[in-house]
């Protein structure tokens, strides 16, 4: 069964750093990767998927790089801002089903 | 307004009690989930739909049923809810259709507590 886990389950940082949140996966044949966000009391909001043929996606000043061989993702924030504040999920789906499997998530604070 | 909508946002219901969640969405996409969140265990899949006909269970399907009754409209119910169905529950669309069909957009998601 498809275990992924995110490290570090909290983070905080100063405004304005660059920062990576981790995510790793136990079985690598998966379809893609979708990094998310959550606020609190709301629904999660699509960041970026890559698919398992890609190595990274770029959105704005986040990037997610992926290595398969390994089962491990990346998601970068460069220039860190308070509204960045939130928590961060990854979901990888499984090769030909469409099962999705999320990690527990990393909270991050960005301090003013 | 809301691509992907839930109701009730919040419900308080007592053990053994028959409860339902409903999800709506606009999106016009196909395929449609359920997941609950608990602490600490990040999301996991309830039961999930590839159209009005198809329904299949996932994870921890033990407890649920879903009901699919139009292309826009995925039913969550709890025959007999019991506390540790207490959590967060999130509905979620994609589209096969689409390049990127396997990316999923969620709903605000309901509190639900089983006392």
């Amino acid at each position: 069964k498809q275990e992924v886990t995110q490290i570090p389950a909290a983070l905080s940082v100063p405004e304005g750093e660059n920062l990576v949140l981790n995510c790793s996966f136990t079985d690598s044949a998966i379809y893609n990767l979708q990094w998310f966000r959550q606020d609190p009391g709301k629904g999660l909001t699509s960041l970026l998927l890559i698919q398992s043929s890609q190595r990274e996606q770029t959105s704005g000043r986040l990037n997610a790089s992926l290595d398969k061989s390994s089962g491990r993702s990346t998601l970068y924030i460069a220039a860190s801002q308070p509204g960045d504040s939130a928590t961060y999920l990854c979901a990888v789906r499984e090769d030909n089903f469409n099962k999705f499997y999320f990690g527990s998530g990393t909270k991050l604070n960005v301090k003013p | 307004d809301a691509d992907v909508t839930q109701t009730p946002r919040n419900r308080i219901t007592k053990t053994g009690k028959r409860i339902m969640l409903e999800c709506s969405q606009t999106k016009g996409h196909d395929r449609m989930y359920w997941y609950r969140q608990d602490p600490g265990l990040g999301l996991r899949l309830i039961y999930y739909s590839f159209d009005v006909k198809d329904i299949n269970k996932g994870e921890i399907s033990d407890g649920y049923s879903v009901s699919r009754q139009a292309q826009a409209k995925f039913s969550l119910s709890l025959e007999s809810a019991i506390p540790n169905q207490t959590a967060l529950y999130f509905c979620a669309t994609s589209d096969s259709r689409l390049s990127s069909y396997n990316e999923q957009f969620f709903g605000p998601g309901t509190r639900l507590t089983v006392l």
